[in-house]
């Protein structure tokens, strides 16, 4: 059972280039959530979906988006990326709004130069 | 906002108790706290959750005050492995979506 699967694990971009990040679930679960964390903070939420075809914002979501198109694999894409994105990206699943646990991936650590 | 205060850092000796404090004094009657730890910028890892009582597995212990305006997460015999950060979490999200605060920097130490 792999759980929470991000791709890629590390990436560099220039200043304007576009990419999409890819997260999978293979738990069939309803909800799923992209996390930013920059040094010394804690993980700060971007967009969220509540299901397949559904997506929503959440607290730092300009600059980015996503999609989810099939309910196991949610995507984050930024169209222009800029020297303040650089971060470690963090997926996060779960069954339902009252589920009590939340699986993360092991994170995207994306550089802008 | 995080809705939660804890402590920057804590230090503990290896096969000690590590007794990491959180308060939370705005929570509400049907709030849970959550407790999850990220280890070296892992992904962050669920640890337990309770409401009211007591909670115990077999990662850690939660205690929650009487009036649930604080918690105490209890590691009872920490380990090098233990090394981490510790969040402790109000669940705030309408969607399930967790709020993390700082967390605790938990380094154990032989």
């Amino acid at each position: 059972n792999a759980g929470v699967t991000q791709t890629p694990k590390f990436r560099v971009l220039k200043t304007g280039q576009s990419m999409t990040l890819l997260c999978a679930q293979d738990m069939n679960h309803e909800y799923m959530y992209w996390y930013r964390q920059d040094p010394g903070m804690g993980l700060r939420l971007i967009h969220y979906s509540v299901g397949e075809g559904t997506t929503a914002k959440g607290e730092v979501p300009d600059g980015y988006n996503v999609s989810r198109l099939k309910k196991q694999n949610f995507l984050l894409g930024l169209e222009s990326a800029a020297p303040s994105q650089t971060s470690v990206y963090f997926c996060a699943s779960k069954g339902q709004v009252s589920s009590t646990e939340a699986f993360f991936g092991q994170g995207t650590r994306l550089t802008v130069v | 906002d995080a809705k939660t205060t804890q402590p920057p850092s804590m230090d503990c000796a290896e096969g000690r108790a590590a007794n990491l404090p959180c308060n939370h004094s705005t929570i509400s009657g049907n709030e849970y706290v959550y407790w999850y730890r990220q280890i070296h910028s892992q992904g962050p890892q669920y640890i337990i959750h309770g409401l009211k009582n007591n909670e115990t597995n077999e990662m850690a212990s939660l205690i929650i005050t009487e009036d649930r305006k604080s918690s105490t997460l209890i590691l009872p015999h920490a380990t090098l492995r233990d090394t981490a950060v510790y969040y402790c979490i109000v669940r705030g999200g309408s969607q399930g979506n967790l709020i993390f605060g700082k967390g605790t920097k938990l380094s154990v130490k032989p």
